[in-house]
């Protein structure tokens, strides 16, 4: 069974503060995807990877960054917190020839 | 780019009952997946099927892709099937998907 992984699962910290979200896979995936989880917004694309190094903006990449250096590994970073990034970060990864997406149990964050 | 509407938004039933959500897309797609998001927010696939139809146990799925809408069946319900359920579509070549806003359904014993 694939298996992706976050590194947490409830996180609260304070606005200003630097944010770390860590994804692993272990089935050898290509792509892999970082979305917020919003009530009434439902699921939104931060930013997506398709290769190590490789790196696309999705529909919300505003305030957001992300690291990808080894291809099981996905990292969504936070600059600079702020109250409106509190939510669900959700973590996936696909295979390039099917596209079927599995996800991690995601991480919920709270900004204070 | 793509809409995707679910219906209906929320579903309640008994224990038992049988349920068909639905998902209408407004363009073609080669990428169509079902996924079943638990209380705990875990979202887990459970069809891809950009056409035709596939089965799963009480679990069947049914796309027809030229009508753009695509079906997802549970039979007999149980308590564990409650949660909100999502489809999602997209096309090969664009590797992000399009998500609905997804239907809730709340299986009473």
């Amino acid at each position: 069974d694939v298996k992706v992984t976050q590194s947490s699962r409830y996180l609260v910290k304070r606005t200003g503060e630097k944010v770390f979200l860590e994804c692993v896979q272990d089935m050898d995936h290509e792509n892999m995807f970082w979305y917020r989880q919003d009530p009434g917004l439902g699921l939104r694309l931060i930013y997506f990877s398709y290769d190590v190094k490789m790196k696309e903006k999705g529909d919300i990449p505003e305030g957001y960054s992300v690291s990808r250096e080894k291809k099981e590994r996905f990292s969504l970073i936070l600059e600079s917190a702020s109250t409106n990034q509190t939510s669900m970060y959700l973590c996936a990864s696909s295979l390039s020839n099917t596209g079927e997406l599995f996800f991690g149990e995601g991480s919920r964050l709270t900004v204070l | 780019g793509i809409q995707v509407e679910q219906s209906p938004p929320d579903l309640i039933l008994q224990e038992g009952a049988n349920s068909t959500l639905r998902c209408n897309f407004s363009d073609s797609v080669n990428n169509l997946q079902w996924f079943h998001q638990n209380p705990w927010g875990q979202l887990i696939n459970l069809f891809y099927i950009p056409s035709g139809t596939k089965q799963n146990g009480r679990l069947s799925a049914t796309t027809v892709a030229t009508e753009r809408y695509s079906l997802l069946y549970i039979s007999s319900s149980q308590t564990t099937d409650s949660g909100v359920y999502f489809c999602a579509v997209g096309n090969f070549g664009n590797e992000k998907l399009t998500f609905g806003t997804g239907t809730r359904l709340t299986i009473i014993p």
